[in-house]
């Protein structure tokens, strides 16, 4: 069975500070993997995607992800939180079982990145 | 136009009413999706419509009807609700080639059942 895992319901990060949003995954075969962005009372934001290439990975607003092979991760890192950073993140996978028939994703239980100043 | 717009904003209705939620997107997208998302939850996937048929059907009470009219456009009827169908609902939408697109979501329909 496909599955993402977000160990971290919540992650607190000063302003200025790196931030980093853990995403490990489970699949057969070559994982498709997507970060998205909710801030509240919105709907979801595409942030970035790995599909395949290099492992890092840059995306909207600063942020880039790390693909990790070998530990089946896919963490969300910027190099300095802003306060507007602050919103709840997902990352998906792919469902590789269902093709052709529209993009499944399989999401994680979300992290709730809080950044104070 | 990189939008997908859905109407209403909220919504509320009585258990004996029948509304519908409505989606539009301009992007010539051919996948659409409708989700249900709980406070603080992942989205839960509901329906998926490729080229206007319904491919994914994720064994949705039939209280919930969905209409693809065209392209652009993606419905969902509500007939008979419970309180526990109250929920945030997303329309998205994608490119679907081969599944590697990502899915670009609206603002959402804040659904209250009474």
């Amino acid at each position: 069975a496909q599955s993402v895992a977000q160990p971290e319901d919540q992650v607190n990060v000063a302003e200025g500070n790196p931030l980093t949003v853990k995403c490990t995954y489970s699949v057969s075969g070559n994982p498709y993997l997507f970060w998205y962005v909710q801030y509240p009372n919105r709907g979801l934001q595409f942030l970035l995607k790995y599909i395949t290439g290099d492992n890092l990975v840059k995306g909207s607003y600063g942020f880039e992800a790390e693909f990790n092979k070998s530990q089946t991760s896919f963490h969300l890192k910027k190099p300095s939180a802003l306060v507007s950073d602050s919103a709840l993140y997902f990352c998906a996978v792919r469902d590789l079982t269902i093709y052709n028939q529209g993009g499944k994703l399989i999401f994680g239980q979300g992290t709730e990145l809080s950044v104070k100043p | 136009d990189t939008e997908v717009t859905q109407t209403p904003k909220h919504l509320v209705m009585g258990m004996t009413n029948k509304k519908s939620l409505k989606c539009e997107q301009h992007m010539g997208h051919r996948a659409m999706y409708w989700y249900k998302q709980k406070a603080k939850k992942p989205p839960e996937l509901m329906f998926v419509y490729s080229y206007e048929k319904l491919s994914i059907n994720e064994s949705v009470p039939s209280r919930f009807s969905p209409e693809c009219p065209n392209s652009s456009l993606l419905n969902l009827h509500l007939h008979a609700l419970q309180p526990e169908d109250s929920a945030l609902y997303l329309c998205a939408s994608s490119q679907e080639r081969a599944g590697l697109d990502e899915q670009f979501f609206g603002p959402g329909t804040r659904l209250t059942v009474l």
